[in-house]
């Protein structure tokens, strides 16, 4: 069955430069959901989206950006990187926000 | 939103029964609760989500009072692959909710 794909895997940056993390969803899923999650941490809760449109809203940075596009893919926007930015970056989807979601792989952003 | 509180560790053996309490005194109507299991540079995996009573799958059973303000996720028989942190989260199966992780609970699982 399809899964969550996130996209990179891997992603290494310069302070100040800019990244794009993408998410596809399990097709059908109309939500998806961002997470940070730094070494040893609990996943943070970034941002969220319903049907293309941003349902809720977490400790996103105001340097971060998202949005769910019309084929229900998300990308989060991350502009003047910082050392702590470096995380795993968790994309989750479900079907109209039921708390059953699925995981990706997760992108690892190592910022340097 | 409810917050939910957990022990922060456990430890058990292989063939052993586990179970690990979820409190979660401000739980509204219309939440659901649910269940995770993160492994190391992993996403969290769904393992199981109940509303009252008892829910079981193939995995774990779901232990829910009446008065849903606490919760029991049982793993029966762990091996140490059950080694993780799992995690509760109580929030509605709405468009629009936050699905939020708080403080997990990390097992380790003992040959």
């Amino acid at each position: 069955a399809a899964g969550v794909i996130q996209s990179p895997r891997h992603l290494i940056k310069e302070k100040r430069e800019t990244a794009t993390l993408k998410c596809y969803p399990i097709p059908r899923h109309d939500t998806v959901y961002w997470y940070q999650q730094g070494p040893g941490q609990d996943p943070q809760f970034l941002i969220s989206f319903y049907e293309k449109m941003q349902s809720d809203k977490g400790s996103i940075p105001d340097r971060f950006s998202a949005q769910q596009f019309s084929d229900y893919h998300s990308e989060l926007n991350m502009s003047s990187l910082e050392l702590g930015d470096s995380a795993l970056y968790f994309c989750a989807s479900s079907f109209k926000g039921n708390t059953e979601a699925f995981f990706g792989q997760g992108t690892r952003l190592t910022v340097v | 939103l409810a917050k939910t509180t957990q022990p922060i560790s456990m430890d058990s053996y292989e063939g052993q029964e586990v179970n690990i309490t979820c409190s979660h005194n401000n739980i509204a109507t219309n939440d659901y609760i649910t269940w995770y299991q993160q492994f190391p540079s992993q996403g969290p995996r769904f393992i199981i989500q109940g509303y009252k009573t008892k829910v079981t799958n193939e995995v774990a059973s779901l232990f829910i009072p009446a008065d849903r303000k606490s919760s029991t996720l049982s793993l029966p028989r762990v091996s140490l692959s059950d080694t993780a942190v799992y995690y509760c989260l109580v929030g509605s199966n709405n468009a629009g909710n936050m699905l939020t992780f708080g403080g997990g609970t990390r097992l380790m699982v003992k040959p």
